[in-house]
């Protein structure tokens, strides 16, 4: 079981927003940054936001990313078939001292 | 563009030792946390550890009396070795770099498939 909650699935329509959500606790996402990754099937996840909202380079401004106190959400619209994978979030947990991650969301572009 | 290249078997026998290695290219070792993470068949994904450049680590808990992570500077590579394994530990295990720390991971490997059997 994840220490970060993310639902398990999410869907919309093309051109739609979706967002995904990711719940910790005082420990993680309350006080480090919170990133989020992109994984299709068969490869390595792929870093989409980090520290909360900042995107790499080379990632859409359609993706966005935001917190607030214990969750973090991640945007995407203007959704196309491409983004069809898995997205998971992930933090540092100062108690802890691990990495740690949400349990992942399919999102299904319909 | 830094590229990491997880090698090592893909079989291991249970009570064996896990060992894969991490080749960095187009980059140094130096100066960053680099980890290890696995993603179980059922997709989650667990924090191994990391190591720094200077060698210092930290391992989660949850397998500390198992793991070692070590780094060989002048190879630009990295380590992992899990002993006493199980069918448990089967998993994709992926090496990355921390982006100016810890966390978060942005260059990852392609991941290795380890499958734990007799």
């Amino acid at each position: 079981q994840s220490v970060l909650t993310q639902p398990p699935s999410v869907s919309a329509a093309p051109g739609q927003k979706v967002t995904i959500s990711c719940s910790g606790s005082n420990s993680n996402i309350e006080k480090n940054y919170v990133s989020w990754y992109q994984q299709f099937p068969g490869t390595a996840p792929k870093l989409l936001i980090y520290d909360n909202n900042q995107r790499p380079s080379g990632i859409p401004d359609r993706i966005s990313g935001s917190k607030s106190g214990t969750s973090a959400t991640l945007g995407i619209s203007g959704l196309q078939t491409g983004d069809e994978a898995d997205y998971y979030c992930g933090t540092w947990d100062s108690s802890l001292n691990i990495g740690i991650f949400g349990g992942g969301t399919k999102l299904t572009v319909l | 563009q830094v590229s990491l290249q997880e090698s090592g078997p893909g079989l291991v026998k249970p009570s064996e030792t896990l060992s894969l290695t991490c080749s960095v290219s187009n980059g140094s070792i130096s100066f960053y946390y680099w980890s290890w993470i696995r993603q179980f068949p059922g997709k989650g994904l667990e924090w191994i550890g990391y190591v720094l450049y200077s060698g210092s680590h930290i391992y989660n808990p949850s397998l500390k009396s198992r793991v070692t992570i070590s780094v060989d500077t002048s190879q630009n590579q990295f380590s992992l070795k899990l002993n006493s394994v199980t069918a448990a530990d089967t998993a994709m295990y992926y090496c990355a770099r921390g982006r100016l720390g810890v966390v978060p991971f942005d260059y990852w490997g392609q991941g290795a498939l380890v499958t734990v059997s007799s």
